[in-house]
């Protein structure tokens, strides 16, 4: 098991209701990312944080937005949620250094009415 | 752009058997390459990565795979199959020269018959 811990472990809500996802990354890492993985499908990369700023972004509206604090801990917040928003989110710690590994968290799941 | 690709939807083989999980890559500049495993209801797990130097990479679990640079891929490999090793196998890429992001293959999933 990785020390990246995700909460909560699920989570229902409905369409138009906001979410906030939390993520605690593994000692010793600065830098998470987040990726929502659809199912049946691979991950897709949402944004990256490093040093409490947006470091990335992927193909994903801005109703998604997050925050880093400066224990390096993470949210991935979603507004207006969407049914298409239903799936597993997983957020990945790693150093900030080329070619370190990202070692992911449980995920959270996600399923939106 | 960085893209990878996965022929192959599920992968059969039998216990003691080896077993191979293919991917190829497209890359501009050199490529950093990772095999991670996604066990039901489970977040992913990393197994290896390449980022330089031998060919053959060796990962955990017994897993390896053969970086090559002619072909274009990753394929990853064990000699003998678990049927513990069933599972969904993504490969990935990490595009390091842009936003860092790891670019996932669709997945493969690996049934091991005893």
């Amino acid at each position: 098991e990785t020390g990246v811990t995700q909460s909560p472990t699920h989570l229902i809500k409905t369409r138009g209701q906001q979410v906030t996802l939390r993520c605690s990354s593994q000692s010793g890492h600065n830098t998470v990312s987040w990726y929502q993985q659809a199912l049946g499908q691979g991950p897709q990369f949402i944004f990256q944080y490093y040093r409490e700023e947006e470091n990335g972004r992927g193909n994903f509206p801005p109703r998604f937005s997050g925050l880093q604090f400066p224990n390096y801990s993470s949210e991935l917040n979603v507004n207006a949620l969407e049914l298409d928003d239903s799936a597993l989110y997983l957020c990945a710690s790693s150093p900030k250094d080329l070619g370190e590994t990202q070692y992911f968290g449980p995920g959270t799941r996600l399923l939106v009415l | 752009a960085q893209s990878v690709a996965q022929p192959e939807d599920q992968v059969n083989v039998a216990e003691g058997n080896p077993l191979t999980v293919k991917c190829t890559y497209s890359v501009s500049g050199n490529p950093y390459l990772f095999w991670y495993v996604q066990y039901p209801n489970r977040g992913l797990q990393f197994l290896l990565k390449y980022i330089t130097g031998d060919n053959l990479v060796k990962g955990s679990y017994g897993f390896e795979a053969e970086f090559n640079k002619s072909q274009t891929s990753f394929h990853l490999k064990k000699p003998s199959a678990l049927v513990s090793d069933s599972a969904l196998y993504f490969c990935a890429v990490r595009d390091v020269y842009r936003d860092d992001k790891i670019i996932f293959g669709k997945g493969t999933r690996l049934h091991i018959l005893p």
